[in-house]
């Protein structure tokens, strides 16, 4: 069963560097999505990405933010200089096609800013 | 878009019982309905995905959507330990920005 993956599962750094999350979404969707997750808090949408372009974003994400599709598999969010408040889990979803609303998760790759 | 609110819990069930979760929302643009389930520092799994108003069946699983109320729904027949996670109401309208509940940590005892 196709699934999304992210990698790393677990990424430490350290307050003003930059990290990078990575996905491979599903192979055959179009759309694709950030959300994060602060402990102990709610899902938080991101950005959604389409047609090689943010379609939706969040108050959330702000300069220090961004999203790239570098190739035919793989969808990245950047984060240029982390704070302490970015920790979180990050998660990426994609979606099918236009008339395809269902979203997948990927395990979630859990940002620790120290 | 406004808030989906989720009743909190925890709910505790013993096995075989009938569980029902509930949420309700408040933007009248929401048109697309699902439940996920999510084990502790894991990824949501989708469930259900029901669009508009109506009953959408799966297994033990019964999504149900009120939009008149504002109002959705999921039902777990003849529940298991296996269940036990925290499930996951979510909402959206055209512009596909999934708004989540907080989630209902359900414990389902042997």
């Amino acid at each position: 069963e196709p699934e999304v993956t992210q990698t790393p599962s677990h990424q430490v750094t350290q307050m003003g560097q930059e990290v990078i999350l990575r996905c491979v979404p599903i192979s055959n969707h179009l759309y694709f999505y950030w959300y994060r997750q602060i402990l102990g808090q709610k899902v938080e949408f991101l950005v959604s990405f389409y047609n090689n372009e943010i379609s939706e974003k969040s108050e959330i994400f702000d300069d220090q933010f961004s999203v790239e599709r570098p190739d035919g598999s793989n969808f990245t969010l950047k984060i240029r200089s982390t704070k302490l408040e970015d920790s979180a889990m990050y998660f990426c979803a994609s979606s099918g096609g236009s008339h395809s609303y269902e979203q997948y998760f990927g395990p979630g790759t859990r940002l620790t800013v120290t | 878009q406004k808030e989906v609110e989720q009743d909190p819990g925890p709910l505790s069930v013993p096995e075989g019982a009938i569980v029902s979760l509930n949420c309700t929302y408040s933007n009248s643009a929401f048109q697309y309905f699902m439940w996920y389930r999510q084990y502790s520092r894991k990824g949501p799994e989708l469930l259900m995905y029901t669009y508009s108003s109506g009953n959408k069946e799966d297994g033990r699983f019964t999504a149900q959507v009120d939009k008149s109320s504002k109002y959705i729904s999921l039902f777990i027949r003849d529940s298991q330990p296996s269940d036990s996670a925290t499930y996951l109401c979510a909402s959206t309208g055209s512009a596909r920005q999934l708004t989540f509940g907080s989630g209902t940590q359900l414990t389902v005892l042997p």
